[in-house]
């Protein structure tokens, strides 16, 4: 069985201070990491991918990989009350790439 | 913005009775996929669907569930007799044809079901 695990949180981290967020899975085979951002009561909405170790930069998110511990983490920068949500980190775990296994998420809340 | 819409935003059904769940992907994706999520519990895949087809499914997706391509717009997932334990959101989402880039799902508004 294929896990995605998270901790569930609450993170609770002010205005302005960087918030990080991980993730770890048990797949050693999984090549695609997703980060998705989900507000209470909506749908999973895409921030993140990697593909390959390392870091991964696009605005103030830093999607971070290392397949050889089976961790991936998430850092937001200049952290806003409107980033307040649940981060799901997702795994493609299918036969070819059309299935994400996602973690239970981690509920960050920003605080002025 | 392209996007995946749902209908209907609420199903409220009684047990044992057939509900299907609507869904139109966005117009130049390929792949298509239904997922559900329990109150308070992780998204879960159910089924992924390319070239008319299922590709893949959960041990979810069992006999009582069914999706169809009825024409070129609409995706759909049918529960044949509901039980209380399919109450949830479910949520369609759809991807690229691309390589990698069908690998980034984009998620409808979700359907929550609730059966009685």
């Amino acid at each position: 069985q294929k896990e995605v695990e998270q901790n569930s949180g609450p993170l609770s981290v002010p205005e302005g201070a960087i918030a990080s967020l991980n993730c770890t899975y048990s797949d050693r085979g999984s090549q695609s990491f997703f980060w998705y951002r989900q507000y209470s009561g909506k749908s999973p909405e895409l921030i993140m991918f990697i593909y390959s170790n390392g870091d991964k930069e696009d605005g103030r998110f830093t999607a971070q990989l290392n397949k050889a511990s089976q961790y991936v983490s998430l850092l937001i920068r200049d952290s806003q009350p409107s980033d307040s949500a649940t981060y799901l980190c997702a795994v493609n775990g299918g036969r070819g790439y059309n299935k994400l296994i996602f973690g239970a998420g981690t509920r960050l809340a920003v605080h002025p | 913005e392209p996007e995946v819409t749902q209908t209907p935003s609420h199903q409220v059904t009684q047990m044992g009775q057939e509900v299907i769940l609507r869904c139109v992907p966005i117009s130049n994706h390929l792949y298509f996929y239904w997922y559900r999520q329990i109150l308070g519990q992780k998204v879960e895949f159910l089924v992924s669907f390319y070239n008319n087809e299922i590709s893949e499914k959960s041990e979810i997706f069992d006999d009582q569930f069914s999706v169809e391509r009825p024409d070129g717009s609409n995706f759909t997932l049918k529960i044949r007799s509901t039980k209380l334990e399919d109450s949830a959101m479910y949520f369609c989402a759809s991807s690229e044809a691309l390589t990698r880039s069908n690998e980034k799902l984009f998620f409808g508004s979700g359907t929550q079901l609730s059966v009685l």
